[in-house]
């Protein structure tokens, strides 16, 4: 299994240009999320999916689109790229299992890709 | 004020010392929590989850407090390769994640 794999790796775009950040996961899992990470914030939620065909918005959304057309791929859109989405971007994706009395659950994330926005 | 807050350190140790990070969690509804773990420019890992009867994993050693809505990892005996960030982590409900900010740990030989 390749996990959750993004591309690109590096992206650097000029202000008001778009761009599509891609993610795929080959581990069938149903939910995936975007988050974006900025130096002292933590990771902070952008869009996540719990299923083909349903997103839904996180914590920070404005300036970004997603969609879910299969279970695989999650992409996230930049409509027009300004200098405040200058980040890391994280892709990641999860599945629930019991085993007893306990819960598991795991977020796989992606290597991320890190843009720049001048 | 942030719904997850960590002392963002840094902390550097000696190999060989026992070292503990702390973290607040401020919405009471929360209902699983965990530490990952962040190498410098890599993807975050999960370490181990947190459990309210306290768990163990190895030398690290994972605590929750929901009265007090506190989280606590203790690294015994650390090694070269601890160095690294680690999140408190904190779901409410939906698979949602909410991550603090991270405290970075230096071990020293």
């Amino acid at each position: 299994n390749a996990g959750v794999t993004q591309t690109p790796k590096f992206q650097v775009l000029k202000t008001g240009q778009s761009m599509t950040l891609q993610c795929a996961q080959d581990m069938n899992h149903e939910y995936m999320s975007w988050y974006r990470q900025d130096p002292g914030m933590g990771l902070r939620l952008i869009h996540y999916s719990v299923g083909a065909g349903i997103t839904d918005q996180g914590e920070v959304p404005n300036g970004y689109n997603v969609s879910r057309s299969t279970t695989e791929d999650f992409p996230l859109r930049l409509l027009s790229a300004a200098p405040s989405q200058t980040s890391v971007y994280f892709c990641a994706s999860s599945s629930t299992f019991r085993q007893g009395d306990r819960a598991y659950d795991e977020q796989y994330f992606g290597p991320g890709t890190r843009l720049t926005v001048t | 004020r942030k719904e997850v807050e960590q002392d963002p350190g840094p902390f550097n140790v000696p190999e060989g010392a026992t070292v503990a990070f702390n973290c607040t969690y401020s919405n009471s509804a929360s209902q699983s929590f965990f530490w990952y773990r962040q190498d410098c420019r890599k993807e975050p890992k999960l370490l181990m989850s947190v459990y309210s009867s306290g768990n163990e994993d190895g030398r690290f050693t994972a605590q929750l407090n929901r009265a007090s809505q506190y989280i606590s990892l203790l690294i015994r005996d650390s090694k070269l390769s601890d160095s690294a960030t680690y999140l408190c982590v904190v779901k409410r409900a939906a698979r949602q994640l909410t991550f603090g900010s991270g405290t970075q740990l230096t071990v020293l030989p």
